[in-house]
């Protein structure tokens, strides 16, 4: 069975600061990625994902992760923060070979920039 | 088009009662999903609906958990004999029903148990 590690359970960072949120899945098989935000009193939000393709994936809102197999990880960055990607940041794996509809999440990021 | 909607939106019980959480998905959507969130925890899934498939119940936590999808469409969670560790939010989500389709989440439950 697949399992997420999201290492961090909390990031603070001034705005306009880098920032990196850790993903790492453990099953070497094909896999599918994704990753979910949801903001303070919402639901989830689809982020961006990975299907295939190229490894760099970006959202309209300026985060991107990259797929590394070889680590089998799926960090997702951001070059400079708002004050407005406060929110809780949720990877989610999925199987690729079709063993498994359902999704697996980490148990999340809390991303929290200061002015 | 509207979005995965769920009610009610907050449930104040007491220890021992039952309750009943509703999930009404996105329309034409064939895969239901149930996860838990609780504090710290992430989500925990719960029970997963294919189509006319059986349901994956491999999540729910006992027996005073079960959930049913009626008509493929609407599902209800019924959680019997509450107990204060069930306290949390309960999320729905719902969608095209193949792996690589990302889940549309409603807004949650959220469930205390006094």
């Amino acid at each position: 069975a697949q399992s997420v590690t999201q290492l961090d359970s909390q990031v603070p960072v001034f705005e306009e600061a880098p920032v990196e949120l850790r993903c790492n899945y453990s099953s070497s098989v094909s896999v599918y990625l994704f990753w979910y935000v949801q903001y303070p009193n919402q639901g989830l939000q689809l982020l961006l994902k990975y299907l295939s393709g190229s490894t760099l994936v970006e959202s309209i809102n300026g985060f991107e992760a990259e797929f590394n197999k070889s680590q089998t990880s799926f960090h997702l960055r951001k070059p400079s923060v708002h004050i407005s990607d406060t929110a809780e940041y949720f990877c989610a794996v999925t199987d690729a070979s079709g063993g498994s509809y359902i999704p697996t999440f980490g148990r999340g990021t809390s991303l929290i920039v200061h002015p | 088009g509207a979005g995965v909607s769920q009610s009610p939106s907050n449930k104040v019980t007491e220890k021992g009662k039952d309750v009943e959480l509703r999930c009404d998905p996105i329309s034409g959507h064939t895969a239901l999903y149930w996860y838990r969130q609780s504090l710290g925890q992430g989500l925990e899934f719960l029970i997963y609906f294919q189509g006319n498939s059986a349901p994956d119940k491999s999540g729910l936590p006992s027996d005073r958990f079960s959930a049913e999808r009626t008509g493929g469409s609407v599902s209800t969670l019924t959680i019997q004999r509450t107990q204060q560790e069930d306290s949390a939010v309960y999320l729905c989500a719902s969608s095209l029903g193949v792996n690589n389709s990302p889940l549309h989440f409603g807004n949650g439950t959220r469930l205390t148990v006094t």
